[in-house]
Protein backbone atom coordinates (compact mmCIF):
# COMPACT_ATOMS: atom_id res chain seq x y z
CA UNK A 1 0.00 0.00 0.00
CA UNK A 2 1.36 3.26 -0.73
CA UNK A 3 2.66 5.62 1.50
CA UNK A 4 4.17 9.12 2.82
CA UNK A 5 7.47 8.67 4.37
CA UNK A 6 9.41 11.13 6.13
CA UNK A 7 12.84 11.47 6.98
CA UNK A 8 14.79 11.83 9.67
CA UNK A 9 11.94 10.09 11.85
CA UNK A 10 13.92 12.50 14.91
CA UNK A 11 15.96 15.56 14.22
CA UNK A 12 17.68 17.32 17.70
CA UNK A 13 18.62 20.86 16.81
CA UNK A 14 20.11 23.88 18.26
CA UNK A 15 18.58 27.06 18.56
CA UNK A 16 19.37 29.29 15.74
CA UNK A 17 20.27 26.62 13.33
CA UNK A 18 18.19 26.15 10.03
CA UNK A 19 16.97 22.45 10.04
CA UNK A 20 15.16 20.79 6.84
CA UNK A 21 12.63 17.94 7.21
CA UNK A 22 12.07 16.01 4.33
CA UNK A 23 8.93 14.03 2.93
CA UNK A 24 8.59 11.42 -0.20
CA UNK A 25 4.22 12.09 -0.90
CA UNK A 26 2.40 9.29 -2.22
CA UNK A 27 3.36 8.87 -6.26
CA UNK A 28 -0.41 10.10 -7.52
CA UNK A 29 -1.41 12.80 -5.14
CA UNK A 30 -1.39 16.13 -6.40
CA UNK A 31 -1.87 18.38 -2.91
CA UNK A 32 0.86 18.14 0.27
CA UNK A 33 0.40 19.55 3.54
CA UNK A 34 2.66 19.85 6.38
CA UNK A 35 1.10 19.99 9.80
CA UNK A 36 2.70 20.29 13.23
CA UNK A 37 1.46 19.04 16.82
CA UNK A 38 3.19 20.78 19.63
CA UNK A 39 3.78 18.18 22.48
CA UNK A 40 -0.02 17.28 24.30
CA UNK A 41 -1.63 20.12 22.05
CA UNK A 42 -3.77 19.57 18.87
CA UNK A 43 -2.67 18.69 15.12
CA UNK A 44 -2.05 22.07 13.95
CA UNK A 45 -2.37 23.21 9.96
CA UNK A 46 0.95 24.46 8.96
CA UNK A 47 0.74 25.00 4.94
CA UNK A 48 -0.67 23.71 1.59
CA UNK A 49 0.72 23.43 -1.66
CA UNK A 50 -0.11 22.71 -4.93
CA UNK A 51 1.04 23.04 -8.83
CA UNK A 52 4.25 23.89 -7.49
CA UNK A 53 2.94 27.03 -4.94
CA UNK A 54 1.59 27.57 -1.82
CA UNK A 55 -2.04 27.64 -2.06
CA UNK A 56 -2.80 28.30 1.87
CA UNK A 57 -0.83 28.82 4.82
CA UNK A 58 -1.58 29.60 8.59
CA UNK A 59 -0.98 32.35 10.48
CA UNK A 60 2.08 29.89 12.57
CA UNK A 61 3.79 29.75 8.93
CA UNK A 62 5.61 33.25 8.88
CA UNK A 63 8.83 33.64 6.89
CA UNK A 64 10.92 31.69 9.15
CA UNK A 65 9.10 28.63 7.41
CA UNK A 66 9.18 27.94 3.59
CA UNK A 67 8.48 24.74 1.64
CA UNK A 68 9.45 23.35 -1.99
CA UNK A 69 9.27 20.09 -4.28
CA UNK A 70 12.57 20.20 -5.61
CA UNK A 71 12.42 17.28 -7.78
CA UNK A 72 9.30 15.47 -8.70
CA UNK A 73 8.95 13.35 -5.33
CA UNK A 74 10.10 15.09 -2.60
CA UNK A 75 8.32 18.22 -0.75
CA UNK A 76 10.89 19.41 1.86
CA UNK A 77 9.74 22.03 5.11
CA UNK A 78 12.82 24.71 5.98
CA UNK A 79 13.00 26.32 9.02
CA UNK A 80 15.49 29.02 8.68
CA UNK A 81 16.38 30.07 12.10
CA UNK A 82 14.83 27.22 14.78
CA UNK A 83 13.66 28.95 18.10
CA UNK A 84 12.78 26.90 21.51
CA UNK A 85 8.80 27.01 20.75
CA UNK A 86 9.47 24.69 17.12
CA UNK A 87 10.20 21.82 19.08
CA UNK A 88 7.06 19.61 17.66
CA UNK A 89 6.15 16.78 15.41
CA UNK A 90 5.81 17.64 11.94
CA UNK A 91 3.63 15.58 9.82
CA UNK A 92 3.40 15.45 5.88
CA UNK A 93 0.89 14.78 4.29
CA UNK A 94 -0.70 14.52 0.65
CA UNK A 95 -3.51 13.95 -1.14
CA UNK A 96 -4.97 13.28 -4.44
CA UNK A 97 -7.58 15.72 -4.89
CA UNK A 98 -8.57 18.54 -2.98
CA UNK A 99 -11.98 17.60 -1.40
CA UNK A 100 -13.61 14.39 -2.28
CA UNK A 101 -10.75 12.36 -0.77
CA UNK A 102 -8.95 11.79 2.36
CA UNK A 103 -5.12 12.72 3.38
CA UNK A 104 -2.66 10.32 4.00
CA UNK A 105 0.15 11.03 6.84
CA UNK A 106 3.75 10.46 7.54
CA UNK A 107 4.57 8.95 10.53
CA UNK A 108 6.19 12.06 11.68
CA UNK A 109 9.56 14.13 12.46
CA UNK A 110 10.43 15.05 15.89
CA UNK A 111 11.74 18.06 15.93
CA UNK A 112 13.48 18.74 19.31
CA UNK A 113 15.17 22.60 19.13
CA UNK A 114 17.82 23.03 22.14
CA UNK B 1 -14.19 29.98 11.58
CA UNK B 2 -14.16 25.61 12.09
CA UNK B 3 -13.70 24.18 15.22
CA UNK B 4 -14.03 20.73 16.12
CA UNK B 5 -14.33 19.27 19.50
CA UNK B 6 -14.17 15.59 20.80
CA UNK B 7 -15.52 14.17 24.42
CA UNK B 8 -14.41 12.28 26.02
CA UNK B 9 -10.60 13.53 26.20
CA UNK B 10 -10.19 9.83 27.72
CA UNK B 11 -11.66 6.64 27.96
CA UNK B 12 -10.68 3.57 29.85
CA UNK B 13 -12.64 0.33 29.04
CA UNK B 14 -12.47 -3.38 29.77
CA UNK B 15 -11.49 -5.91 26.88
CA UNK B 16 -14.67 -6.73 24.89
CA UNK B 17 -16.79 -3.66 25.44
CA UNK B 18 -18.14 -1.71 22.24
CA UNK B 19 -17.79 1.87 22.44
CA UNK B 20 -18.53 4.85 20.98
CA UNK B 21 -16.55 8.28 20.42
CA UNK B 22 -17.90 11.78 19.75
CA UNK B 23 -16.93 14.15 17.72
CA UNK B 24 -18.69 17.65 16.77
CA UNK B 25 -17.71 20.37 14.52
CA UNK B 26 -19.20 24.20 14.24
CA UNK B 27 -19.53 24.54 10.78
CA UNK B 28 -21.98 22.20 9.03
CA UNK B 29 -20.57 22.72 5.22
CA UNK B 30 -18.09 20.20 5.21
CA UNK B 31 -17.05 17.79 2.08
CA UNK B 32 -16.18 15.35 4.51
CA UNK B 33 -15.14 13.87 7.93
CA UNK B 34 -12.01 11.79 8.63
CA UNK B 35 -11.01 9.85 11.53
CA UNK B 36 -7.40 9.16 12.44
CA UNK B 37 -5.45 6.91 15.09
CA UNK B 38 -2.29 8.35 16.37
CA UNK B 39 -0.21 5.80 18.60
CA UNK B 40 2.20 7.83 21.43
CA UNK B 41 5.04 9.42 19.64
CA UNK B 42 3.63 8.06 16.23
CA UNK B 43 1.70 9.03 13.31
CA UNK B 44 -1.98 9.29 12.08
CA UNK B 45 -2.97 6.81 10.05
CA UNK B 46 -6.36 7.48 8.44
CA UNK B 47 -9.15 4.88 9.53
CA UNK B 48 -11.74 6.38 7.71
CA UNK B 49 -13.20 8.92 5.63
CA UNK B 50 -16.78 9.70 5.25
CA UNK B 51 -18.04 11.95 2.12
CA UNK B 52 -21.14 14.52 3.05
CA UNK B 53 -23.50 12.47 0.77
CA UNK B 54 -22.94 9.40 3.11
CA UNK B 55 -24.74 8.59 6.80
CA UNK B 56 -22.03 6.15 7.38
CA UNK B 57 -19.25 4.40 6.70
CA UNK B 58 -17.98 0.82 7.99
CA UNK B 59 -14.13 -0.86 8.45
CA UNK B 60 -14.00 -3.92 10.11
CA UNK B 61 -15.03 -3.42 13.47
CA UNK B 62 -15.14 0.25 12.82
CA UNK B 63 -18.26 2.62 11.65
CA UNK B 64 -18.51 6.16 11.83
CA UNK B 65 -21.21 7.97 11.28
CA UNK B 66 -22.35 11.52 10.25
CA UNK B 67 -24.91 14.07 10.79
CA UNK B 68 -24.26 16.84 9.31
CA UNK B 69 -27.37 18.97 10.43
CA UNK B 70 -26.56 18.05 13.96
CA UNK B 71 -22.60 18.65 13.22
CA UNK B 72 -21.76 15.62 14.92
CA UNK B 73 -19.68 12.23 14.01
CA UNK B 74 -19.52 9.39 15.85
CA UNK B 75 -16.81 6.43 15.55
CA UNK B 76 -18.16 2.95 17.08
CA UNK B 77 -15.84 0.08 17.28
CA UNK B 78 -17.42 -3.33 18.61
CA UNK B 79 -15.72 -5.63 20.45
CA UNK B 80 -13.09 -3.23 21.68
CA UNK B 81 -9.09 -5.01 22.01
CA UNK B 82 -6.26 -4.27 23.74
CA UNK B 83 -4.50 -3.02 20.43
CA UNK B 84 -7.27 -0.44 20.17
CA UNK B 85 -5.49 1.51 22.43
CA UNK B 86 -4.55 4.82 21.15
CA UNK B 87 -5.69 8.49 20.84
CA UNK B 88 -8.46 8.78 17.99
CA UNK B 89 -8.76 12.15 16.36
CA UNK B 90 -11.28 13.54 14.26
CA UNK B 91 -10.85 16.33 11.73
CA UNK B 92 -13.39 18.46 9.20
CA UNK B 93 -12.55 21.45 6.39
CA UNK B 94 -12.37 24.52 7.47
CA UNK B 95 -15.45 26.78 7.36
CA UNK B 96 -16.94 26.75 3.75
CA UNK B 97 -15.71 23.40 2.79
CA UNK B 98 -12.99 22.57 0.49
CA UNK B 99 -9.33 20.77 1.57
CA UNK B 100 -7.31 23.47 1.95
CA UNK B 101 -6.69 22.38 5.60
CA UNK B 102 -7.76 19.85 7.99
CA UNK B 103 -8.95 21.08 11.67
CA UNK B 104 -8.31 18.72 14.33
CA UNK B 105 -10.38 18.14 17.51
CA UNK B 106 -7.97 17.20 20.50
CA UNK B 107 -8.67 13.65 20.46
CA UNK B 108 -9.93 10.94 22.95
CA UNK B 109 -7.04 8.80 24.31
CA UNK B 110 -8.58 5.19 24.85
CA UNK B 111 -7.18 2.52 27.10
CA UNK B 112 -8.74 -1.12 26.67
CA UNK B 113 -7.34 -3.21 29.63
CA UNK B 114 -7.18 -6.64 28.85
Amino acid sequence: EPEVTQTPSHQVTQMGQEVILRCVPISNHLYFYWYRQILGQKVEFLVSFYNNEISEKSEIFDDQFSVERPDGSNFTLKIRSTKLEDSAMYFCASSRFSDLWGAFFGQGTRLTVV
Amino acid sequence: KQEVTQIPAALSVPEGENLVLNCSFTDSAIYNLQWFRQDPGKGLTSLLLIQSSQREQTSGRLNASLDKSSGRSTLYIAASQPGDSATYLCAAPPQGGGFQKLVFGTGTRLLVSP
